[in-house]
Parts: structure tokens; sequence; C-alpha cells
């Protein structure tokens, strides 16, 4: 059963905070997505990698980082929190073509 | 700019009916198609997808049709149970291009019993 993991369910912080998002997955796919979800939005994407070591910007890369340094780990870094940050944040991973990408259930994270 | 634009933010339908949901897409580099389920405080499942290649994809319940002329895809379910209520996200990508999903923003569907 394939699987995507994400560290936290729910998670507060203060304002101005260093918060790290993990995400991590057991299918050996290339490719790694971070996503936010907000109402009335959609899934808006934030960074990808398609490889170790590789990042490109999604659409709202404003205030987070990245890192994958291992194919099966990605990391969402918000440097110093705020509170328009506060959102659902969600994980996914796939393979390249004709193939859906798998998410994890998703981080609540509320900024203070 | 939406590049994938689901204009209806809720449907409600009766228990045994079919729910209609839609999706238009403007990027004609799109050549696959997928449909999510997501319920509250849960990651998105994949649901079903569909190909440039093709018009109708049936899985089950549920059937998407693709119209590239009009560049309108549409997800039928049908018969529509209780437990199908959850928002639907239509997305798409352009395959052998960066693998990115474009979203839609949802349509929330309520089956009522």
């Amino acid at each position: 059963d394939v699987k995507v993991t994400q560290s936290s369910r729910y998670l507060v912080k203060r304002t101005g905070e260093k918060v790290f998002l993990e995400c991590v997955q057991d299918m050996d796919h290339e490719n790694m997505f971070w996503y936010r979800q907000d109402p009335g939005l959609g899934l808006r994407l934030i960074y990808f990698s398609y490889d170790v070591k590789m990042k490109e910007k999604g659409d709202i890369p404003e205030g987070y980082s990245v890192s994958r340094e291992k194919k099966e780990r990605f990391s969402l870094i918000l440097e110093s929190a705020s509170t328009n940050q506060t959102s659902m944040y969600l994980c996914a991973s796939g393979t390249s073509g004709w193939d859906e990408q798998f998410f994890g259930p998703g981080t609540r994270l509320t900024v203070l | 700019d939406q590049q994938v634009k689901q204009n209806s933010p809720s449907l409600s339908v009766q228990e045994g009916r079919i729910s209609i949901l839609n999706c238009d897409y403007t990027n004609s580099m799109f050549d696959y198609f997928l449909w999510y389920k997501k319920y509250p405080a849960e990651g998105p499942t994949f649901l079903i997808s569909i190909s440039s290649i093709k018009d109708k994809n049936e899985d089950g319940r549920f059937t998407v049709f693709l119209n590239k002329s009009a560049k309108h895809l549409s997800l039928h379910i049908v018969p529509s149970q209780p437990g199908d209520s959850a928002v639907y996200f239509c997305a798409a990508k352009r395959t052998g291009g960066s693998e990115k999903l474009v979203f839609g923003k949802g349509t929330k569907l309520t089956v009522n019993p």
C-alpha cells in the first residue's frame, strides 16, 4: 500500500518562529510536491522537486524554502512564520507521465 | 490567471441521483486530467483520470468525460451516495513537462439521504 506520511497532523507556532514540515514517501517516486490548501483557493503549489537536491518554485514560494537531501524525504521550511501562513499543508509524491500524485494526510498549521 | 476552473463552489443532490461536477481549462497543452476527492482534515485521494487521447473513462460509479474542443471535462457519479459528500478537485498537467498538477478551486458535493 502506497504511503506518504507527514510529520505532524496539527501544529501551532508563534509568529517569527522557524517551522519545519517533513514529508516521507515509500514509493521510490522521483517527484515530490508541497501544496497549501485554503478555503476558496483550492490547492496551490509552493515548491516541488524532481530529484534529490533539485527544487523548483511553484506558484506561491514566497516565505518558504525546501530541502531534499534523500529521495524519500522532502521538507518544507517556513523561515519566519507569519499569521498568513496559517493553512493546511499537503505533501504529495508521484512519477512522471500518465500517473497520479499521492497525497499525505496534511498538516494543519496555525501561526499565532 | 486561473488555468483550471471549477465554477460551481457547491452542489447538492439527492441520494441515488446523478452528480455532475464540471471543470474547464484554458491551457491547450494539458494532456492528462485527474479528479481528486477530499474529506475535511484529510489529504486528497485520487479518484479517476483521463488522458487527452480518450473522451471517456469509467470506473464503477464514476465516469469522466473530456471534450477537448470545448476544453471541458466533467465527472459523473451514478448513483450518488451520502459517503460521496466531499470536496472534489479537478486537476490537469502536461506530461513530459514539469509534472506539476494545476488544480481547480474545488466543488463541495453534498449528497442528501
